[in-house]
């Protein structure tokens, strides 16, 4: 099975701190996205990447940037945390367009 | 812009019964269709997929597609308790590689 592992499961940051959230996957996929989920608003891409160093703007990506070094490995930056980035933060995986995506188990991230 | 609507919900049927979830998509290209499983705290697990028009079998769930519609669906026969979540339809369209998703509905399962 493909695995998607984000690195943390819950996180409290305090505003204006620089935040990292990593994920990595294990199925040389070359597709891998960030979504962050808040009730009522359902998911809303931030960023993706079709291949290593590159990447793309989702429907929100004002306050965020990414981070793709290695194939397996996406990262998803804040450059300064507010509290109105406290969500839940879920990483994708996907192999093209007639499969699906995998997500790893997601970080819930608050901001104090 | 691509949309993907479904029903919010909450929808509530008793354990046994047949669920029915719905999902309208308005990129017309679109070719092929997902169906995430989320439960509360959770992240989406997929539970189905079907790319040809007509209806796809899994145990349980059946789900229904209709190109000239622009419309899919979700059957879960004998639904139990467990099946209580909220079910998230995507669309991926023929150009990109890109999953658009509805909201998600709601399922209650009542024992």
């Amino acid at each position: 099975d493909v695995k998607v592992t984000q690195s943390s499961r819950y996180l409290v940051k305090r505003t204006g701190e620089k935040v990292f959230l990593e994920c990595v996957q294990d199925m040389d996929h070359e597709n891998m996205f960030w979504y962050r989920q808040d009730p009522g608003l359902g998911l809303r891409l931030i960023y993706f990447s079709y291949d290593v160093k590159m990447k793309e703007k989702g429907d929100i990506p004002e306050g965020y940037s990414v981070s793709r070094e290695k194939k397996e490995r996406f990262s998803l930056i804040l450059e300064s945390a507010s509290t109105n980035q406290t969500s839940m933060y879920l990483c994708a995986s996907g192999g093209g367009r007639l499969y699906g995506y995998t997500f790893g188990s997601g970080t819930r991230l608050t901001v104090v | 812009q691509k949309e993907v609507e479904q029903n919010s919900g909450p929808l509530s049927v008793p354990e046994g019964a047949i669920a029915s979830l719905n999902c309208t998509y308005s990129d017309r290209g679109s070719q092929s269709f997902f169906w995430y499983r989320q439960y509360s705290g959770k992240s989406p697990e997929l539970i189905m997929f079907i790319y040809s028009n007509g209806d796809k079998e899994d145990g349980r769930f059946t789900a229904q597609l209709n190109k000239a519609s622009q419309y899919v669906s979700l059957l879960i026969r004998d639904s139990q308790p467990s099946d209580s979540a909220t079910y998230l339809c995507a669309v991926n369209g023929g150009s990109n590689y890109k999953l658009t998703f509805g909201k998600g509905t709601l399922l209650t399962v009542n024992p």
